[in-house]
């Protein structure tokens, strides 16, 4: 059974420019969350979708969007990049929306901002 | 606003050794989990910790819960090198949003 895939898994952009992270989940799981993760602020949570809808969203900036289709598939958008955006964009998958249900980590897309 | 805090930060043990990592929490909640990244991975699910008194094992790993105090344990039993690796425990904030501590980085030395 394939794991959560999430391309593209580097990545180098400059500051301005804009970037789309994209997560495919577990099949059969209909929640995905992203997180990013860096050295200084540790994992902090970004959003979390479940059947199309943002059900929670952390404390980003606007420029911090992201979207799910309805094959699960979700994508985030990170507009006018800036040099503090450079972490590890964490996908994660769990099989239902309910509480309580393991969290499967896919292997992360890694941006430097220059 | 919750906060979950990991101790040590930093561990440097020997192989063999038993030692306890510790996880504390500031607000009510009975989901807890525990995961382990290795340098330049991502996280592998550990335990999952669901309500006040769980423990769970597999190999030389035990984590366990206790809601009323707010703590959670990881505890390493005859530590091996294969057990090197950051180890995060995160705490169910509710609506679908984990809380993770700073993780502790693990080192065994042979």
């Amino acid at each position: 059974k394939a794991g959560v895939t999430q391309t593209p898994r580097y990545l180098i952009k400059t500051r301005g420019q804009q970037v789309t992270l994209s997560c495919s989940p577990i099949s059969g799981h209909r929640s995905v969350s992203w997180y990013q993760q860096t050295p200084g602020q540790g994992l902090q949570f970004l959003f979390e979708y479940f059947s199309e809808t943002q059900r929670n969203k952390g404390n980003f900036p606007g420029r911090f969007s992201g979207r799910q289709f309805s094959n699960s598939r979700s994508e985030m958008n990170v507009s006018t990049l800036e040099l503090g955006d450079s972490a590890l964009y964490l996908c994660a998958s769990r099989i239902s929306g309910g509480l309580g249900g393991e969290l499967f980590f896919g292997e992360g897309s890694r941006l430097t901002v220059l | 606003e919750l906060k979950v805090e990991q101790n040590p930060l930093f561990l440097s043990m020997q192989e063999g050794k038993n030692y306890t990592i510790y996880c504390n929490y500031s607000t009510t909640s009975d989901r807890l989990y525990w995961y382990r990244q290795d340098p330049g991975k991502s996280l592998e699910s550990l335990f999952v910790l669901l309500s006040n008194g769980a423990v769970k094992q597999e190999g030389r790993l035990m984590a366990s819960l206790d809601t009323k105090a707010r703590l959670s344990t990881l505890h390493i039993t005859a530590a091996v090198h294969d057990l090197s690796a950051t180890y995060f425990c995160a705490v169910d904030e509710g609506a679908q949003k984990l809380v993770f501590g700073q993780g502790t980085r693990l080192t065994i030395n042979p």
